[in-house]
């Protein structure tokens, strides 16, 4: 059964500092996904991680993944308020359209 | 404009009914899932459906039924066997024979038991 491990679990910031939050899987998973939430909203697509060292940026946010580790990780670049939010990570297993497992997210709050 | 509707928003539901929560794709994704959200967790998969006619069950089915009849159309039904349905319901939908095969989600239904 795949486990996955968020944290922190929350995380209060400055703007202007950088933060990373962790995402540690329990089996092999051949990609992770990084979501966005704002409160009382759906999710949003950030990321697909699919290879062992593969890393993507967008704006302030940078994904990566360490496969070997089964260690996904989310760099926060200077923050600014917008980027308040909840984080989920998911890494997949089994086939290939099944169902995601979520950690339980990072919650995000970024203060002026 | 493609995407991923659910109705209604808002349920409220007395203890002992069934109630059918919609998720509709105009995406032509074939595979569907359901999640559930309950406050400060992440989401937990209660079915999942990779083409008509056919699903499967998540982590969490228990209390929960479905259907796919068609590509678009992917209802829920909670039932009354399900012990503590207040929670955030929400519906995906993604392609299957892609290398993302990214998940994309509705706007989400909120139930209430009262």
């Amino acid at each position: 059964e795949l486990k996955v491990e968020q944290n922190p679990l929350f995380l209060s910031m400055q703007e202007g500092k950088n933060y990373t939050i962790y995402c540690n899987y329990s089996t092999t998973s051949d990609r992770l996904y990084w979501y966005r939430q704002d409160p009382g909203k759906s999710l949003e697509s950030l990321f697909v991680l699919l290879s062992n060292g593969a890393v993507k940026q967008e704006g302030r946010l940078m994904a990566s993944l360490d496969t070997k580790a089964r260690l996904s990780t989310l760099h926060i670049t200077a923050a600014v308020h917008d980027l308040s939010a909840t984080y989920f990570c998911a890494p997949h297993s089994g086939g290939g359209a099944d169902g995601l497992t979520f950690g339980k997210g990072t919650h995000l709050i970024i203060q002026p | 404009d493609g995407g991923i509707t659910q109705s209604p928003k808002y349920l409220f539901r007395k203890e002992g009914q069934n109630v059918t929560l919609s998720c509709e794709q105009n995406l032509n994704h074939d595979a569907m899932y359901w999640y559930r959200q309950d406050p400060g967790q992440g989401l937990r998969l209660i079915y999942y459906s990779q083409i008509v006619n056919d699903f499967q069950k998540g982590d969490i089915a228990e209390g929960y039924s479905v259907s796919r009849e068609k590509k678009e159309s992917f209802p829920l039904t909670v039932t009354s066997a399900q012990k503590n349905p207040t929670a955030f319901y929400l519906c995906a939908s993604s392609i299957t024979s892609g290398v993302y095969n990214e998940q994309f989600f509705g706007p989400g239904t909120r139930l209430t038991v009262l």
